[in-house]
């Protein structure tokens, strides 16, 4: 069964605007990861946080990690028509750190 | 990082026949995993791909319907036998090259419709 669920299922929001999306999960991780998906193409990693970490960056990309609220968020600053894509977060979980389980996915429709 | 070529990136099959979808791998990796994604929805796990042993299913999917084979390090392919409109969905080839429940690496996915 699915690990993550995100939230909202879809967002719109306009350029240059911030954009949040937010990941809960059921069972204790290894790590959570988002990855970023174009229109029905392959999936780029974009970042990775460990269970031991409350934060991290990676360019316009900040990711938190509440392990006791089983939960997480990505937020893309400053946002670009570029970022229009459907995001996934995805845990490893603690038991079976041989499997990458993601979420439902949320998609980010950056408006001109 | 990994480059992963996956072939074909679509294609339109009949009702009762076969795909198979091919994965090349520009380095050696250790976990390979194929994916469906059907419309609009998420990743599912079909399998691991195991080298020079059965691949490792998981639940609700069998290696009847779904044969896979890794011959080696950098190649592996995915069968989706007897097909059925069912099995319209996107399969996806997926690597982690630096160890087990790390970066995951995707091909460009396999768009799969059946008629």
């Amino acid at each position: 069964s699915q690990q993550g669920e995100e939230d909202p299922q879809a967002l719109s929001i306009q350029e240059g605007e911030n954009a949040t999306m937010n990941c809960s999960y059921k069972t204790s991780i290894n790590n959570l990861q988002w990855y970023r998906q174009n229109s029905g193409r392959g999936l780029v990693h974009l970042i990775l946080i460990r269970s031991n970490e409350r934060e991290k960056h990676s360019g316009r990309l900040r990711v938190t990690l509440d392990t006791s609220k089983k939960s997480s968020s990505l937020l893309i600053t400053a946002s670009r028509a570029a970022d229009t894509a459907s995001y996934f977060c995805a845990t490893v979980p603690l038991n079976r750190d041989d499997k990458i389980i993601f979420g439902k996915g949320t998609r980010l429709h950056i408006l001109p | 990082s990994a480059v992963i070529s996956q072939k074909p990136s679509r294609d339109i099959c009949q009702r009762g026949t076969s795909l198979t979808i091919q994965c090349q791998v520009d380095s050696q990796v250790t976990m390979m995993f194929w994916y469906r994604q059907q419309p609009g929805q998420s990743l599912t796990l079909i399998a691991t791909a195991n080298q020079g042993s059965e691949a490792t299913y998981e639940s609700g999917f069998v290696i009847d319907k779904f044969p896979i084979s890794r011959p080696n390090l950098t190649f592996s392919t995915l069968t989706v036998s007897n097909l059925s409109p069912e099995d319209s969905s996107i399969y996806l080839c997926s690597v982690s090259s630096t160890g087990v429940g790390t970066e995951a690496f995707f091909g460009q996915g396999t768009r799969l419709t059946v008629v």
